[in-house]
């Protein structure tokens, strides 16, 4: 069974540029979720893929937006990137179930924006 | 809206001291509740979670925590902590199916 895996590790990104981070996921899993981890915090929500369509969405702008493929992987898009986008940003994958929600962490892409 | 406290931000003990995090949340339902651990240059994992059932939950590496429904609370606790223990801990809550909220983090830092 393979984890869950993140590309790039590290990207470094001027302001107003656009990034792609991707993520695949573990294998069974259906859902993606993203989440933004900024210095000294605790992850933040971005939003989470099911079925290829979005599942929800955490308090981020729409120049973030994603994408899951029919094989369960995904993409995060940043648009007109910011100072304060510099950010872990991490992936997770479960099954996604009423009762059972237990997230897999990959160990994230370090994005520096200069 | 739920969130998650974590009281201690920064935590330093001596081996072999025992240790206790505590963790806060604030939703009115029904809650799955975890812990996970990022050693450093290392990614996420699962420490310990709690769906249902008995409220004193057994993770790995002689973790435990404890559900206290009246509380709103979900403390880690190890008796006797190691060098090895030495990582961010972070408290998080869910609705069943929704989205996960974590606190901003302990780090824990043990003195050999």
């Amino acid at each position: 069974e393979t984890g869950v895996t993140q590309s790039p590790t590290h990207l470094i990104k001027t302001r107003g540029q656009q990034v792609t981070l991707r993520c695949s996921s573990q294998s069974g899993h259906n859902t993606v979720s993203w989440y933004q981890q900024a210095l000294g915090q605790g992850p933040q929500f971005i939003f989470q893929y099911y079925r290829e369509e979005e599942n929800g969405r955490g308090n981020f702008p729409p120049r973030f937006s994603g994408l899951q493929f029919p094989n369960y992987s995904s993409e995060l898009n940043v648009n007109a990137l910011e100072l304060d986008d510099s950010a872990l940003y991490l992936c997770a994958s479960s099954f996604l179930d009423r009762s059972y929600n237990e997230q897999f962490f990959g160990p994230g892409t370090r994005l520096t924006v200069l | 809206a739920q969130s998650v406290s974590q009281h201690n931000h920064h935590v330093i003990l001596s081996e072999a001291a025992s240790l206790e995090l505590g963790c806060n949340y604030s939703y009115g339902g029904t809650v799955n509740l975890f812990w996970y651990v990022q050693y450093p240059g290392q990614h996420l994992q699962l420490l310990l979670k709690y769906f249902s059932g008995d409220p004193l939950v057994k993770g790995i590496k002689g973790f435990e925590a404890e559900f206290i429904k009246s509380k709103f609370s979900f403390n880690l606790r190890k008796p006797s902590v190691q060098w090895s223990d030495t990582a961010e801990y972070f408290c998080a809550v869910n609705a069943p199916g929704d989205k996960i909220i974590f606190g901003k983090g302990t780090r824990l830092h043990i003195l050999p």
